[in-house]
């Protein structure tokens, strides 16, 4: 069965510092891979998706990056994070485009 | 502009009550989801509907897709404290490269 990983589950850092959350999935190949950002109790904002290695898509405009350096591992990065970035981000993956999207346990990011 | 609205935003209850949960777009999608996610936690799929004017039952809820698939809606029966959650819709829109677009959510407390 697939299972799909995120770490850290919580995390504290200063404005201005750097970012790297990781996501990797288990069980499946090639799949499409996703970041969300989720503000308290709303909905979820696409942020980049993947549909293989080193292919980047970005929805929205921001301070963030994405990589996918190996088929089943995701990175959301930041150079310099912002008070803004502070939310509750979630890594998913589908078989297919537009398909059911599977989630993650996700990272809590709470920027000072 | 919310592509996909749900109403109400918040919705909280006594254990035993009835209720519904409605997602509407002027939007037509060809498939449109339902997630419930808990605190803390990544969104976890509960349905997903394809044909206009369909219905599908899972337990105490049921789902039903509008026959022009522009909205869908969840009934909950005598709701029990475990219904609690963020109850998610998401979308898809044919021929867009768009992936999933959810809803702003609703947050659902069923008191004991």
């Amino acid at each position: 069965s697939q299972t799909i990983h995120q770490w850290p589950a919580t995390l504290v850092q200063p404005v201005g510092s750097p970012l790297s959350l990781e996501c990797t999935v288990e069980g499946t190949s090639n799949p499409n891979l996703y970041w969300y950002r989720q503000a308290a109790g709303r909905g979820l904002q696409l942020l980049f998706y993947s549909v293989g290695i080193g292919q980047i898509s970005s929805e929205v405009p921001q301070n963030l990056s994405a990589s996918r350096p190996q088929d089943r591992q995701f990175i959301l990065s930041s150079k310099k994070l912002l008070l803004s970035d502070s939310g509750f981000y979630l890594c998913a993956w589908s078989l297919g485009l537009a398909e059911t999207q599977y989630f993650g346990p996700g990272t809590r990011l709470l920027v000072l | 502009t919310q592509l996909l609205e749900q109403s109400p935003q918040f919705l909280s209850i006594q254990e035993g009550e009835n209720l519904t949960v409605y997602c509407n777009s002027s939007s037509v999608f060809s498939s449109l989801q339902w997630y419930r996610q808990e605190p803390g936690e990544g969104p976890v799929l509960l349905v997903t509907v394809v044909t206009g004017g369909e219905v599908k039952k899972l337990k105490r809820l049921t789902f039903q897709f509008g026959d022009a698939r522009k909205d869908s809606s969840l009934h909950i029966t005598a709701a029990q404290p475990g219904d609690t959650g963020l109850y998610l819709c998401a979308g898809v829109i044919p021929g867009s490269a768009r992936q999933l677009t959810f809803g702003s959510g609703t947050q659902l407390t069923v008191l004991p």
